[in-house]
């Protein structure tokens, strides 16, 4: 079946723009997550969905960082006010339950802000 | 705070050579550790994880809770094993499945 897509693959903006990236999971899997890939970097935790709720958020940056998941399964990750360093791969990941589960991973975004 | 090291940016070893990645963790509970891999223009994906105790496409890896290590090893490297390789940890008392990553080693296999 399909993985994890997630859309624009690509996306170049001007600081201080709004900015919308889309993650849709595998069907079925309940959990989805959001991590932040800064050059030569490992993946870093931003926010966890458990169905419609964000779970945990102890990773969003500030709160130029939002992210919703209205119906359960596709989910936004929002940047309000993007700035330089706001520039990264953004990797969404979904999985059939939480803890100790296999994580599958999308393409990822990757964000630029000019 | 939990952490985990990966105290290789790069590794490159020649066919045939036996590769062992170095994983650290810092966590005071019971974790869980996991291998994750990134083939070139690929996306990232499971390798392992130690609650399941198996050995993938060669790989192994062993939690070793008194050094607080999870070394990748694997006994012959093959030139299709060359992948940016990262360890992360969950911690045990989690139920969110939330993952921290080290920094990744870039394995390089030479022919």
């Amino acid at each position: 079946g399909a993985g994890v897509s997630q859309t624009p693959s690509n996306k170049v903006t001007e600081k201080g723009k709004y900015v919308e990236l889309r993650c849709d999971p595998i069907s079925g899997h309940t959990a989805l997550y959001w991590y932040r890939q800064s050059l030569g970097q490992g993946p870093e935790f931003l926010i966890y969905f458990q169905g419609t709720g964000a779970a945990d958020d102890s990773g969003l940056p500030n709160d130029r960082f939002f992210a919703v998941r209205p119906e359960g399964s596709v989910s936004t990750l929002k940047i309000q006010r993007t700035e330089r360093g706001d520039s990264a791969v953004y990797l969404c990941a979904s999985s059939s339950g939480s803890s100790g589960r296999k994580q599958f991973f999308g393409p990822g975004t990757r964000l630029t802000v000019l | 705070a939990q952490r985990v090291t990966q105290p290789e940016k790069l590794l490159s070893v020649f066919k045939g050579a036996p590769v062992e990645l170095k994983c650290n963790y810092s966590y005071s509970g019971s974790p869980e550790l996991f291998w994750y891999v990134q083939y070139s223009r690929q996306r990232l994906q499971l390798l392992l994880r130690h609650i399941s105790r198996e050995s993938i496409k060669g790989f192994t890896a062993d939690l070793n809770k008194g050094e607080t290590s999870f070394h990748l090893k694997k006994p012959f490297a093959q030139e299709e094993d060359s992948a940016m390789y990262y360890c992360a940890l969950e911690r045990g008392s989690s139920n969110t499945g939330k993952l921290i990553f080290g920094q990744g080693t870039t394995l390089q296999v030479k022919p």
